[in-house]
């Protein structure tokens, strides 16, 4: 079974919309860590997030938020006033403490933000 | 910042070909990784090492070997390349992992075409 699903292949919105990135993740440990990475045209993997299981706060940065539910095991993403330059292939990660030099990445998803 | 540095962004071998696929970082960080990135697969390890010489499989190790002869530096080696090995190979460095608490750095990806 996966550890990370991301259901959303592909996602197409117009510059300004809102947009969610949905992330589903399963795991047995207590202690875990989620990330989310942007991967631009370039390819380089980028760092954006990274969230403990203890820790459900939401996060807020700029246009970005993220939604973390242990209840429904998400992680969602969200975009606020999308951007052409947000477009990128985002993945999200787990972390699993008794095993941490694994992560396990979702499939990703593309987003294309249009002008 | 850290920087991870593939040497090559794009490479084109033939069917039996031994691969050379260079990494090098420069913050002095312990660990490296290679995945490989597939569409609808997201990024698969294939093998890290957390010390010079020392090395572990990750999950799609077959048809690959590695070498860490020095820290900053770390090769994936494809004996004899196929063509089902074609596919975006991604560097990866961090600090020494004492908890799922770190996050990756990633180097710009090598797209691998296999003839």
């Amino acid at each position: 079974a996966q550890k990370v699903t991301q259901a959303q292949t592909e996602i197409s919105v117009v510059e300004k919309e809102d947009v969610t990135l949905d992330c589903v993740y399963e795991t047995r440990d207590t202690t875990y860590y989620l990330f989310w990475y942007k991967q631009p045209p370039s390819g380089e993997l980028v760092f954006l997030i990274r969230r403990n299981s203890f820790d459900e706060q939401n996060e807020i940065s700029g246009r970005y938020s993220w939604n973390f539910q242990k209840s429904t095991s998400s992680f969602n993403f969200t975009i606020t006033a999308s951007q052409v330059v947000d477009s990128a292939v985002y993945f999200c990660a787990l972390s699993e403490n008794y095993n941490f030099n694994k992560f396990y990445f979702g499939s990703g998803t593309k987003l294309n933000v249009k002008p | 910042d850290v920087k991870v540095t593939q040497s090559s962004r794009y490479l084109v071998k033939r069917t039996g070909e031994k691969v050379f696929l260079e990494c090098v970082q420069d913050m002095d960080h312990e660990n490296m990784f290679w995945y490989r990135q597939d569409p609808g697969l997201g990024l698969r390890l294939i093998y890290f090492s957390y010390d010079v010489k020392m090395k572990e499989k990750g999950d799609i190790p077959e048809g690959y070997s590695v070498s860490r002869e020095k820290k900053e530096r770390f090769s994936l080696i494809l004996e004899s390349a196929s063509t089902n090995q074609t596919s975006m190979y991604l560097c990866a460095s961090s600090p020494i992992l004492q908890s799922a608490n770190e996050k990756l750095f990633f180097g710009s990806g090598t797209q691998l075409s296999v003839l």
